[in-house]
């Protein structure tokens, strides 16, 4: 069973800082990973897609970075702005029917 | 890019009644949807995967006489919560992939359901 684990919980930055949040996942035989931000009371938004023949992949100031055969993902966000705040998850997407496991989330807060 | 609506955004419901939760892809086929459930302060918790024209698939632990799902479209999945109590109050949320292999999942806006 796929387990997803996100590190910090949270996290409190002043705007400016660049930033990196954790991912790490049990089961390395994932098809894909996906990082979303969700803010209080809404949906998730996607931010970065990862294939699992892929390193890395970049949008804006965001860069995910996946290494599968360690298990763990990293969202690097750069020049962090109060905007960034919410709730960060990674989703894992592995198993026979390509379940998505979700970690537990990272909340961010980016102190003006 | 993949767009999912889902509606109501927020429903308020007497205990007892039910309430349908839709969820439509609208710029892609999805023959397959995923509900979500989310509690306060946790993540989302997969309650069953929605199959077109067949019956859905649902986690264990999940009601499936109390959750009634329908795929009745490729673009068209519903969740009623039937015979609704206070702690069926929660978020949920659905998802779609989209048709190409490898695609991510994009996700609806979710339903804020409060029993009363």
């Amino acid at each position: 069973k796929q387990e997803v684990t996100q590190i910090p919980a949270a996290l409190s930055v002043p705007e400016g800082e660049n930033l990196v949040l954790n991912c790490s996942f049990t089961d390395s035989a994932i098809y894909n990973l996906q990082w979303f931000r969700q803010d209080p009371g809404k949906g998730l938004t996607s931010l970065l897609l990862i294939q699992s023949s892929q390193r890395e992949q970049t949008s804006g100031r965001l860069n995910a970075s996946l290494d599968k055969s360690s298990g763990r993902s990293t969202l690097y966000i750069a020049a962090s702005q109060p905007g960034d705040s919410a709730t960060y998850l990674c989703a894992v997407n592995s198993g026979g029917y390509q379940k998505v496991t979700f970690g537990t989330g990272t909340k961010l807060q980016v102190i003006p | 890019g993949a767009v999912v609506s889902q509606h109501p955004s927020r429903v308020i419901c007497k205990s007892g009644t039910s309430v349908k939760i839709e969820c439509r892809s609208l710029d892609f086929q999805a023959t397959t949807m995923f509900w979500y459930r989310q509690f306060p302060k946790q993540s989302l918790m997969l309650m069953a995967t929605s199959n077109e024209g067949s019956k859905a698939t649902y986690e264990q632990g999940v009601e499936k006489d109390k959750f009634l799902i329908n795929h009745a479209s490729l673009t068209l999945s519903t969740l009623t919560v039937t015979s609704a109590h206070p702690e069926d109050s929660s978020f949920y949320i659905c998802s779609a992939r989209g048709d190409r292999g490898g695609d991510g999942y994009t996700f609806g806006s979710g339903t804020r359901l409060t029993v009363v």
